[in-house]
């Protein structure tokens, strides 16, 4: 089976670009997360979705951080405008809803210059 | 909010050896899950082992097992015979049990260091 699938595997940017995220989950999986790792902060929420739905993102950093998930099998998180502060991995990890464990996807590492 | 302290920064322990991570966490919920995930040099996020709250016996997965203190808020790992392969951060993490969500609060992680 695939694991949850993230693309692209890195992306460096110039500020002021957007930038874009994508995450596929194990199908099946209904509750969806986007994490942020930072040497300072280290690893964080920033948004989940069960069914589709967001059910908490008072982990977005600010208004220039969206996502949307727009089917179970698919969902983005976007960056705009990017600035280099926002340089992190960034991982989505998936689970069943009412489940425990998360599976996390390989990471997108974002260097914004 | 629930907060998650892993003290140690970094460890080394020799290959076959024992070795204790430790975590403590602070929350008022009663029921609630904690986990130790690995993340080697490939990034990759990866379950060690995980306990509930409710439960009095200590989990177990292989060489892996934890030392779960529920009044003392406190949830180590040990790794028991230890091989290079598991050179890697360690995080301890929190989830509480709630019918909106299932997220994760990480500690700052652990870098261990297994020695030949």
């Amino acid at each position: 089976d695939a694991g949850v699938i993230q693309s692209p595997r890195h992306e460096v940017t110039e500020m002021g670009q957007e930038v874009t995220l994508r995450c596929k989950p194990i199908s099946g999986h209904n509750s969806l997360f986007w994490y942020r790792q930072t040497m300072m902060r280290g690893l964080e929420l920033l948004i989940y979705f069960n069914n589709n739905v967001p059910i908490d993102d008072s982990g977005m950093p600010e208004d220039r951080f969206s996502a949307k998930m727009p089917n179970a099998s698919f969902s983005t998180l976007k960056i705009q405008p990017s600035e280099p502060r926002d340089s992190a991995v960034y991982f989505c990890a998936s689970s069943f809803f009412r489940a425990r464990e998360q599976f996390f996807g390989p990471g997108t590492r974002l260097t914004v210059l | 909010a629930q907060t998650v302290t892993q003290s140690q920064p970094e460890m080394s322990v020799q290959e076959a050896e024992t070795v204790t991570l430790s975590c403590t966490y602070d929350t008022s919920e009663n029921n609630y899950y904690l986990f130790w995930y690995k993340q080697p040099p490939s990034r990759q996020m990866i379950l060690v082992i995980r306990q509930e709250a409710y439960k009095q016996q200590n989990a177990t997965e292989n060489r892996f097992s934890v030392n779960f203190q529920k009044a003392a808020k406190s949830f180590s790992l040990k790794i028991s015979d230890s091989q290079l392969g598991d050179t890697a951060m360690y995080f301890c993490a929190f989830m509480k049990n709630s019918n909106s969500g299932y997220a994760l609060n990480f500690g700052k992680g652990t870098s261990l260091l297994v020695t030949p």
